[in-house]
């Protein structure tokens, strides 16, 4: 089963506005990361914020981490075309039984309109 | 700086035909490496990783297999494709287990 779950499925804005997407999840983790994936290619890691973190930044990037309520959001700030890609939330688990393996969500397919 | 390839980049092979997909990883020693399966615009599944020559875990059972006789190359087969393997199937690696993972182009692969 997937642990991170994003939301909304698909976000479609125009160039300039902000872009936020949210990740839940249901157990408790070492770390949560995201990824962007362009169309038909690999998936690049954008930021990872481990559970003892609260906010992350990266460039127009930010990331929150609600430990009390499971749940990261990702903010792109001032959006642009090149943004256009699907987004993905990883997870990986607290537990040693994990086994240190990242879990994926379903994704966030993102649509910037110039 | 480190670099990570698959191939090839698209396959189309018939029900019950073998599969053989390569990746390899130069400048890095010792990585942790993933296979991963991805359906039409859904998220990614974990199918096997390795930490180390010869040490394979399986995460879902299936007909494929996946081998790593070198260092920094993973290989993913199949002695028979059933049309339900058919999608997306991408690499990756880590220095660390649980930490980044660095992807692969990925190979698309359609079972007919």
């Amino acid at each position: 089963s997937q642990q991170g779950e994003e939301d909304p499925q698909a976000l479609s804005i125009q160039e300039g506005e902000n872009a936020t997407m949210n990740c839940s999840y249901k157990t408790s983790i070492n770390n949560l990361q995201w990824y962007r994936q362009n169309s038909g290619r690999g998936l690049v890691h954008l930021i990872l914020i481990r559970s003892n973190e609260r906010e992350k930044h990266s460039g127009r990037l930010r990331v929150t981490l609600d430990t009390s309520k499971k749940s990261s959001s990702l903010l792109i700030t001032a959006s642009r075309a090149a943004d256009t890609a699907s987004y993905f939330c990883a997870t990986v688990g607290g537990f040693k039984a994990a086994g240190n393996k990242l879990t994926f969500g379903g994704g966030t397919r993102v649509l910037v309109k110039p | 700086s480190q670099t990570i390839h698959q191939w090839p980049a698209t396959l189309v092979q018939p029900v019950g035909s073998p599969l053989s997909l390569e990746c390899t990883v130069e400048g890095t020693s010792n990585p942790n490496l993933y296979w991963y399966r991805q359906a039409a615009g859904r998220g990614l599944q974990l199918l096997f990783y390795s930490v180390g020559i010869g040490q394979i875990s399986s995460e879902v059972p299936q007909n494929l297999s996946a081998s790593r006789p070198q260092d920094r190359q993973f290989i993913l087969s199949s002695k028979k494709l059933l049309l339900s393997d058919s999608g997306f199937y991408l690499c990756a690696w880590s220095v660390l287990a649980g930490e980044t993972q660095y992807f692969g182009p990925g190979t698309r692969l359609l079972v007919l």
